[in-house]
């Protein structure tokens, strides 16, 4: 069992859907857990970090972590052409490095 | 305040060749960290340096290695390059990586293809 699964995709939504993107982990001693976009050719961008259960909102995203049930999601409200990215969610523990599932590719039509 | 600089950006080597990459850190960020990322496998931590040390090592074998200087600027080399090396590498940054709740910062990355 890989210690960080998270499905590819793709996932393609209309302009305006919300758009759930999930992770699911293994190892109980991840401490803290963030999400990543990344658009073609370039480095993955900070888009949310958590470090307890329950959800963290910024703007249109909101994180939410549960930590009994080894899962975590994104939600996008809301969503523009731009968001088309792959996402990828991101975990660490005492170790200092991050391990990262492989990403969601999203697609959003106008 | 300047984002993480990887340098170059893009680059073609032959195989058994060898490649040095470089990073330069956030302003005031002292961890620096690098990852391999692949169609196949994804995002992979290779190691992670603190003022000069190297603090972890990700399942890479010895032809990847790297370095810290004072400045905490880094850089990675990898020695008989294989096709299968042909990947982005990632350099992140962060004030102390993972640690202290501090979050990491990644440059644009450096393209490497191996003929």
């Amino acid at each position: 069992q890989k210690e960080v699964e998270q499905d590819p995709g793709p996932l393609s939504v209309p302009e305006g859907a919300i758009v759930s993107l999930n992770c699911t982990y293994s190892n109980s001693a991840f401490q803290y857990f963030m999400w990543y976009r990344q658009y073609s050719r370039k480095g993955p961008e900070l888009l949310m970090y958590t470090y307890s259960s329950g959800n963290k909102e910024d703007g249109r995203f909101t994180a939410q972590v549960d930590k009994s049930s080894k899962y975590i999601s994104l939600f996008i409200r809301d969503s523009q052409p731009s968001d088309s990215a792959t996402y990828l969610c991101a975990m660490g523990g005492s170790q200092g490095n991050l391990i990262f599932g492989k990403g969601t590719k999203l697609s959003v039509k106008p | 305040k300047a984002g993480v600089t990887q340098t170059p950006r893009y680059l073609i080597k032959t195989r058994g060749q060898q490649v040095t990459l470089s990073c330069s850190p956030i302003s005031g960020h002292r961890s620096v960290s690098w990852y391999q990322q692949t169609p196949g496998q994804g995002l992979q931590f290779l190691f992670e340096y603190f003022s000069e040390t190297q603090r972890n090592k990700g399942n890479f074998p010895g032809r990847f290695s790297g370095r810290q200087f004072s400045n905490s600027r880094s850089e990675m080399n990898v020695s008989t390059l294989e096709l299968g090396d042909s990947a982005l590498y990632l350099c992140a940054s962060s004030l102390d990586q993972g640690r202290s709740g501090n979050t990491i910062y990644f440059g644009e990355g450096s393209w490497l293809t191996v003929v």
